[in-house]
């Protein structure tokens, strides 16, 4: 069966600090891979995905950066975090395209101070 | 622009009945329909699916799509304390995979 990791679970981080968010998932091939980020009173929004190892689109413009150096993992980077990078982030994987089913990880609950 | 509606919430219903969640879209050409429960503090869990419109069930759960009218519901019947939670609707959208509605908030009350 499949299974999707994320770490770590929560983070604390101050204001200027890089950030590292790793994701990888077990038991499929070329899965397609996404970011979303869930902040306070607001719903899930889409930053990254991708389909292929080095292959990354971004939905919308920000600090972050994502990269997929392996077919089964995905990286969120920041170089230096913001207040309103805070929030709840979220890896998905989907395999069939056809029909955009996506699973998602536990999480990363990360606060910016 | 990419609009997935859902009423806030939080609707509240009594253990036993019967509760409806709804969702409007605007993009006509979407083709599949997902609905997703989150817990307090947990992501999200993907619960229903449908493409047709019509009904799809699925234990307590029915799906209800209407394209001509672009609203997609949820029904839970016998609800439980345990279906507790935020139901979130989500659609694909051009070349985004799923856009995502804020979601409503279920309580059931014992």
């Amino acid at each position: 069966s499949q299974t999707i990791h994320q770490w770590p679970a929560t983070l604390v981080q101050p204001v200027g600090s890089p950030l590292s968010l790793e994701c990888t998932v077990e038991g499929t091939s070329n899965p397609n891979l996404y970011w979303y980020r869930q902040a306070a009173g607001r719903g899930l929004q889409l930053l990254f995905y991708s389909v292929g190892i080095g292959q990354i689109s971004s939905e919308v413009p920000q600090n972050l950066s994502a990269s997929r150096p392996q077919d089964r993992q995905f990286i969120l980077s920041s170089k230096k975090l913001l207040l309103s990078d805070s929030g709840f982030y979220l890896c998905a994987w989907t395999v069939d395209t056809r029909n955009n089913e996506q699973f998602f990880g536990p999480g990363t609950r990360l606060t910016v101070l | 622009q990419k609009e997935v509606e859902q009423n806030s919430g939080p609707l509240s219903v009594p253990e036993g009945a019967i509760a409806s969640l709804n969702c409007t879209y605007s993009d006509r050409g979407s083709q599949s329909f997902f609905w997703y429960r989150q817990y307090s503090g947990k992501s999200p869990e993907l619960i229903m699916f449908i493409y047709s419109n019509g009904d799809k069930e699925d234990g307590r759960f029915t799906a209800q799509l209407n394209k001509a009218s672009q609203y997609v519901s949820l029904l839970i019947r016998d609800s439980q304390p345990s279906d507790s939670a935020t139901y979130l609707c989500a659609v694909p959208w051009g070349n985004t995979p799923l856009v995502f509605g804020k979601g409503t908030r279920l309580s059931v009350i014992a």
